[in-house]
């Protein structure tokens, strides 16, 4: 069965700090995707990583896909309450068409 | 382009109905996947339909049942609803053509069972 997890669960920081949310997996993906999930909402794609060693930025917001295509991380620069949410990361699993998705990090960044 | 689009945004029922949730996917999306979302355990994979066809499946009882229509807009059923039913219900399209696809959520429905 392949598994993603997400580390930290939990994080609380104050406004202006920096931080890193990691995806791993034993496995590989094809793919790996990040989302941003505000509560009651629906997740809202973030972005999309594809080749191994791949980093990608959105404003304060780089992401990258490890080397082996197994693991990504996200690091949040000078982090502001806006960035406060449920952060996913998810890949489609070997074989299959089914997404896979992470345990969640839940991000509070208070003022 | 319109997003994802799921009705109703919200619900309440009693223990033992039934319930239907639908969802409209992007236009040109055919795969359509829903999932079921609590506090404890995080984002479950109900099922995924591609062209009409149940393409994947989770481990989910019988009492949760989908299908898709020509149009690519599928609905989910629910029967003999418990109480550990209520969460945020979500659906996900994407054009499934791929394994390297994107997949873009609606709102959800919001089923509480009383």
């Amino acid at each position: 069965t392949q598994l993603l997890e997400q580390s930290p669960q939990f994080l609380s920081i104050q406004e202006g700090e920096n931080l890193t949310v990691y995806c791993n997996s034993s496995s590989v993906f094809s793919s790996l995707q990040w989302y941003r999930q505000e509560p009651g909402e629906g997740p809202v794609l973030l972005v999309t990583v594809v080749t191994g060693g791949e980093v990608k930025k959105l404003k304060r917001l780089t992401f990258q896909f490890g080397d082996a295509r197994k693991d990504s991380s996200l690091h949040i620069t000078a982090a502001q309450p806006g960035d406060t949410g449920l952060y996913l990361c998810a890949g489609v699993g070997s074989g299959t068409y089914k997404y896979i998705f992470g345990t969640g990090t839940r991000l509070k960044v208070l003022a | 382009k319109a997003g994802v689009t799921q009705t109703p945004r919200y619900l309440i029922k009693t223990r033992g109905q039934q319930v239907t949730l639908s969802c409209s996917p992007i236009s040109g999306h055919r795969s359509v996947s829903w999932y079921q979302q609590t506090p404890g355990q995080g984002l479950q994979f109900l099922f995924e339909y591609f062209s009409e066809t149940q393409r994947n499946k989770g481990n989910f009882p019988g009492r949760f049942s989908g299908r898709q229509f020509s149009n690519s807009r599928s609905e989910m059923n629910v029967s003999t609803l418990e109480l550990g039913d209520s969460a945020l219900y979500l659906c996900a399209s994407s054009l499934g053509n791929s394994r390297e696809t994107e997949a873009f959520f609606g709102q959800g429905t919001r089923l509480t069972v009383v």
